[in-house]
């Protein structure tokens, strides 16, 4: 079974310039979350959406928006691209679970963005 | 966040070993947790999890602990590979008042094994 995939793989891009960057969710997962792992840090979370809904957001400014598509597939759009957004950003699936259980999470191997 | 630096703490042992890697979580609501393994330019893999209401937890060569009392939570992988060479990451949830969860994750930790 394919896992989460991501594209593009790599993508360098300038200050001020915008970037979109996709996800396919594991065949059956309705929910996808975006996350951005700098250099030797833990992934830290942006976005969760649940059926082309937004169910939570992190401390990120609003130039970071995302967006989920009827499929479940999903966008992570960033606009006025800064050098410190230079990152890995990662997309992870899950089913949600119903009965208030937490969600095992699977993720993408991301997309390396480098802002010069 | 909590802001870490670009030096992972790091474990080095010996293929055959058995190695323990430990992670503080800070947050006394969660109450279900994951283990990942990342390997260079890859994204995390799932490798165990366990919920609040277990102490232990076993898969094929890892087992987790956990202490609710001093919020720790503990991976060993038994007879270390040198595939098992990455950084580890620990990742706590609670549930959200809205429904919904997400995963903040510790430091990592960097695992070495040598041949």
């Amino acid at each position: 079974d394919a896992g989460v995939t991501q594209s593009p793989t790599h993508l360098i891009k300038t200050r001020g310039q915008h970037v979109t960057l996709r996800c396919s969710p594991i065949s059956g997962h309705k929910s996808v979350s975006w996350y951005q792992q700098v250099l030797g840090q833990g992934p830290q979370f942006i976005f969760q959406y649940y059926e082309k809904e937004e169910r939570g957001r992190g401390n990120f400014p609003d130039r970071f928006s995302a967006r989920q598509f009827p499929n479940y597939s999903s966008e992570l759009n960033v606009n006025a691209l800064l050098l410190g957004d230079s990152a890995l950003y990662l997309c992870a699936s899950s089913f949600p679970f119903s009965g208030g259980l937490q969600e095992t999470q699977y993720f993408g191997p991301g997309t390396r963005l480098l802002v010069l | 966040g909590e802001s870490v630096g670009l030096h992972l703490p790091t474990l080095s042992v010996q293929e055959g070993d058995n190695s323990i890697i430990n992670c503080a979580y800070s947050n006394s609501a969660s109450d279900y947790f994951i283990w990942y393994k990342q390997e260079s330019g890859k994204g995390p893999q799932f490798i165990i999890d366990i919920r609040s209401n277990m102490d232990k937890r076993q898969g094929q060569r890892v087992t987790v602990l956990l202490n609710k009392t001093v919020k720790h939570l503990s991976l060993q992988i038994a007879a270390t590979q040198p595939g098992d060479s990455a950084v580890y990451f620990c990742a706590e949830t609670p549930l959200m008042n809205s429904g919904y969860s997400t995963l903040t994750f510790g430091k990592g930790t960097m695992l070495l094994v040598s041949p």
